[in-house]
């Protein structure tokens, strides 16, 4: 059984400040990871993806991939109230036949 | 560009009735959709993948006769919720896809909130 594993949170952080959000996975020959947010009620939105080992950076988001320790982040600087939704962390195990394993997500606010 | 709508938005219905829900993709079209369902506090699940004019591909313990997918064109799938119970109760949201079913061309519908009385 292939898992995401998140910690649910919440995570609450002031405005202005650095949010961490962390994730593992368990499927080794995994081989795509992406970061999506979603406000309470609604659909997903992508936000990162990563394939390759290191940091990614789009504007004020950072994703870090680790697969030797298993471990995905997204970083969020200056966070915004704006920020305030559950992130979730997808992996995609790779293959012809795209499946994504979602996790929990971590509920992340951001206090003005 | 790359907009999914769901129909419809919200859906109460007794135990034991059949619920369709309309997933559309607006402005491409989309060889690959996916179906999904979130309970509450749950992550999201993988129901199905649905490839236009072919029989969709269920996920392990995923019942094919209870929910039935058709994929008839290529901007048009459709889950229905047959003989529904209180325990189908969820969000239900697709996803549709520009290239083949790849993640990062995924398009994630509204959602439809189902409640089975």
């Amino acid at each position: 059984q292939k898992e995401v594993e998140q910690n649910s949170g919440p995570l609450s952080v002031p405005e202005g400040a650095i949010a961490s959000l962390n994730c593992t996975y368990s499927d080794r020959g995994s081989q795509s990871f992406f970061w999506y947010r979603q406000y309470s009620g609604k659909s997903p939105e992508l936000i990162m993806s990563i394939y390759s080992n290191g940091d990614k950076e789009d504007g004020r988001f950072t994703a870090q991939l680790n697969k030797a320790s298993q471990y995905v982040s997204l970083l969020i600087r200056d966070s915004q109230p704006s920020d305030s939704a559950t992130y979730l962390c997808a992996v995609d195990s790779g293959g012809s036949n795209y499946k994504l394993t979602f996790g929990k997500g971590t509920l992340l606010t951001v206090n003005p | 560009g790359a907009v999914v709508s769901q129909h419809p938005s919200r859906v109460i219905c007794k135990s034991g009735t059949s619920v369709k829900i309309e997933c559309r993709s607006l402005d491409f079209q989309a060889t690959t959709m996916f179906w999904y369902r979130q309970f509450p506090k749950k992550s999201l699940m993988l129901m199905a993948t649905s490839n236009e004019g072919s029989k969709a591909t269920y996920e392990q313990g995923v019942e094919k006769d209870k929910f039935l997918i058709n994929h008839a064109s290529l901007t048009l799938s459709t889950l229905t919720v047959t003989s529904a119970h209180p325990e189908d109760s969820s969000f239900y949201i697709c996803s549709a896809s520009t290239s083949g079913g790849r993640p990062d061309t995924q398009y994630f519908g509204p959602g439809t909130r189902l409640t089975v009385l």
